[in-house]
């Protein structure tokens, strides 16, 4: 089937540990987003790439990191510098003007 | 600077009422898209609605509705007949043409629909 899909669904982490969230699609999509959703709140855009081997900050990339090396693949790790990691993680991927989404991941820091 | 407001937090309703969620935009692009997303409690954003700013024909696409006006900068969306399924997190949301796929959404609207 096709479509994104994201792992772990929940993921828990000490602090000070850095973490990797893993995004694939096989929709041979071009662009690859990471979006960042707080309780109440709306999606903050963490990174996106737009071509294999390139990425751009978005609005809230501190504390954060990606790579682009597959067309399918955007990985993103969530580094100790991020001072308020608990949240659910969003995986988009699209065309051009559409973006699709992908379950999300739930991280949470004890 | 782009912004999203969707001022209706939560709405509730009885099954079969009709609901309408508002949402109000701010951008400088003159041209842009307009998006809604569904988002069940699973978690995962459900695709509804692309509206080009150059395009201001109403679409009705089933019991959805989606009502937009430029002049005021809204891009509304009804449900007629509401149904329980719809329970959902309603996210609106903005991205200029140019702006590299970067979007900006608002805060979203918790609707719930009771038997």
């Amino acid at each position: 089937d096709g479509g994104i899909t994201q792992s772990p669904k929940y993921l828990f982490r000490k602090e000070g540990q850095n973490v990797t969230l893993s995004c694939e699609q096989n929709l041979n999509h071009d662009a690859m987003y990471w979006y960042r959703q707080d309780p109440g709140q709306g999606l903050r855009l963490i990174y996106y790439s737009q071509i294999v081997n390139d990425f751009q900050k978005g609005d809230i990339a501190e504390g954060y990191s990606v790579s682009r090396e597959k067309k399918e693949s955007f990985p993103l790790t969530v580094t100790s510098a991020q001072k308020n990691p608990t949240a659910f993680y969003l995986c988009a991927s699209g065309p051009g003007t559409e973006q699709f989404f992908g379950p999300g991941t739930r991280l949470t820091v004890l | 600077a782009q912004k999203v407001t969707q001022a209706q937090t939560e709405i509730s309703v009885v099954e079969k009422e009709d609901v309408t969620l508002d949402c109000v935009y701010e951008t400088r692009d003159t041209t842009y898209y307009l998006f809604w997303y569904k988002q069940p409690p699973s978690g995962e954003l459900v695709f509804l609605i692309r509206r080009n700013s150059f395009d201001e024909q109403n679409e009705i696409s089933g019991r959805y509705s989606w009502n937009f006006q430029k002049s005021t900068s809204s891009f509304n969306f009804t449900i007629t007949a509401s149904q329980v399924v719809d329970s959902a997190v309603y996210f609106c949301a903005l991205r200029g043409a140019f702006s590299a796929g970067k979007s900006t959404f608002g805060d979203g609207t918790t609707l719930t629909v009771k038997p």
